[in-house]
């Protein structure tokens, strides 16, 4: 299988506790982005990458939510201190930005880290 | 207001039923415009990309009115499978933008086509 892959799919975690969600984007993608869903609403933008680099943040990544993509590949979302609020369903993403390409590119979506704080 | 707002639904037809989705948009610096389904427990999928101009894919045609910040899908001869949520998208990423990446969810259409 060629998608974007996520590991764990599912994950139970005590309130408090820190967790890490880890994200293998389609090959060859230079972007990468991360979602957050919840039940009955549309996915929600966290932040995304270009290779390597964070190129925006939404506000909705407080401090205790920390990504890092580090040699532009995989990438990791980690929650410290998880609060009941953070449950929901992590989603990434990924895209090729194509050089002469203008506009936004496709993004292909991962099938999700379902989070349950308990 | 949210940014991207849709109906819920959900929206219950008969197979073979002609069915249309509406979404409007706040943001009039938004660039791109696309429908995305997803069913139950499922991520995703691109659907459909949306054009001022109109455009169609077998039974499915989108339209965008910039002017009235408007988009919809309809769908033809609804099938079975066509049940699933349809979600509404508008991201501002522009010709050259290296940010303003994220795409903008609408909540979501419930469709439930039914036999």
């Amino acid at each position: 299988d060629t998608g974007v892959s996520q590991d764990p799919r599912h994950k139970i975690t005590k309130r408090g506790q820190n967790v890490t969600f880890r994200c293998d984007p389609i090959s060859e993608h230079n972007r990468l982005y991360w979602y957050r869903q919840t039940l009955g609403q549309g996915p929600e933008f966290l932040t995304y990458f270009q290779n390597e680099a964070q190129l925006e943040k939404s506000r909705l990544l407080s401090d205790r939510f920390s990504a890092e993509r580090p040699k532009g590949s995989f990438s990791t979302l980690e929650i410290q201190r998880t609060e009941q609020g953070d449950s929901a369903m992590y989603l990434c993403a990924s895209s090729l930005a194509e050089r002469l390409a203008g506009g936004s590119d496709t993004q292909y979506f991962g099938p999700g880290t379902r989070l349950t704080v308990l | 207001r949210k940014e991207v707002e849709q109906d819920p639904g959900p929206f219950n037809v008969p197979e073979g039923a002609t069915v249309a989705f509406n979404c409007t948009y706040s943001n009039s610096a938004s660039q791109s415009f696309f429908w995305y389904r997803q069913d139950c427990r499922k991520e995703p999928k691109l659907l459909m990309s949306v054009y001022s101009s109109g455009n169609e894919d077998g039974r499915f045609t989108a339209q965008l009115n910039r002017a009235s910040q408007y988009i919809s899908l309809l769908i033809r001869d609804s099938k079975l499978s066509d049940s699933a949520t349809y979600l509404c998208v508008v991201n501002m990423a522009g010709w050259g933008d290296t940010g303003r990446r994220a795409l903008t969810f609408g909540s979501g259409t419930r469709l439930q086509v039914q036999p």
